[in-house]
């Protein structure tokens, strides 16, 4: 089956810095990805859509300034976390699809983001 | 909001087949349910997904009722692996490929 793969696992980081994680599908071409937040006991929450080669397109809500996103090609995507602070510290999940129609998305393993 | 309605939580034996039910009631004739299962601090893990005719694969069986208003999957064999929480998720004809997420259904395969 279809793989996505995400990097890293988890991280810590200081207040203030910023954070990149990346989304990779491995045997196919992903022309969209999207990503997603999850709190402890919660379920997942949409973030944004990535769309390669333009920008991506935000849920209401999410600051785009904040988590930016870039798809410069069609195996990856980074989501790159500005100026963390510590209530940004989620569980953050990306998936892809391929492009036929009802074909399911497939998930990556997620990224822990602790942020002191 | 989530189009699907399921169990909070079930309770499965070892080794029996674990049935999980979903509701669609509004579901369009054109969208597809989908089944995904997150096992604790792990990304989601596509199951399987149908249209209008049953589905079978090497993890489970989906189940879905004539009318379509609602679906059952089916673990044929559970192990203790297959402790997860579920979700049932029908997106949007329009945009299939926007999830939301509800709750699912907690599992708790006991030996």
């Amino acid at each position: 089956g279809a793989v996505v793969s995400q990097h890293p696992s988890w991280v810590i980081c200081k207040s203030g810095t910023s954070v990149k994680i990346e989304c990779r599908s491995l045997d196919f071409q992903a022309t969209t990805m999207f990503w997603y937040r999850q709190f402890p006991k919660q379920s997942l929450m949409l973030m944004a859509t990535s769309n390669e080669g333009s920008k991506a397109t935000y849920e209401q809500g999410v600051e785009k300034d904040k988590f930016l996103i870039n798809h410069a090609s069609l195996t990856l995507s980074t989501l790159t976390v500005t100026s963390a602070h510590p209530e940004d510290s989620s569980f953050y999940i990306c998936s892809a699809g391929r492009g036929a129609p009802g074909s399911p998305l497939h998930f990556g393993n997620g990224t822990r983001l602790t942020v002191t | 909001d989530a189009k699907t309605t399921q169990p909070t939580s079930m309770d499965c034996a070892e080794g029996r087949a674990a049935n999980l039910p979903c509701n669609h009631s509004t579901i369009s004739g054109n969208e597809y349910v989908y089944w995904y299962r997150q096992i604790h601090s792990q990304g989601p893990q596509y199951i399987i997904h149908g249209l209008k005719n049953n589905e079978t694969n090497e993890m489970a069986s989906l189940i879905i009722t004539e009318d379509r208003k609602s679906s059952t999957l089916i673990l044929p064999h559970a192990t203790l692996r297959d402790t997860a929480v579920y979700y049932c998720i029908v997106p949007n004809a329009g945009n299939n490929r926007k999830l939301i997420w509800g709750l699912g259904t907690s599992l708790a395969v006991n030996p």
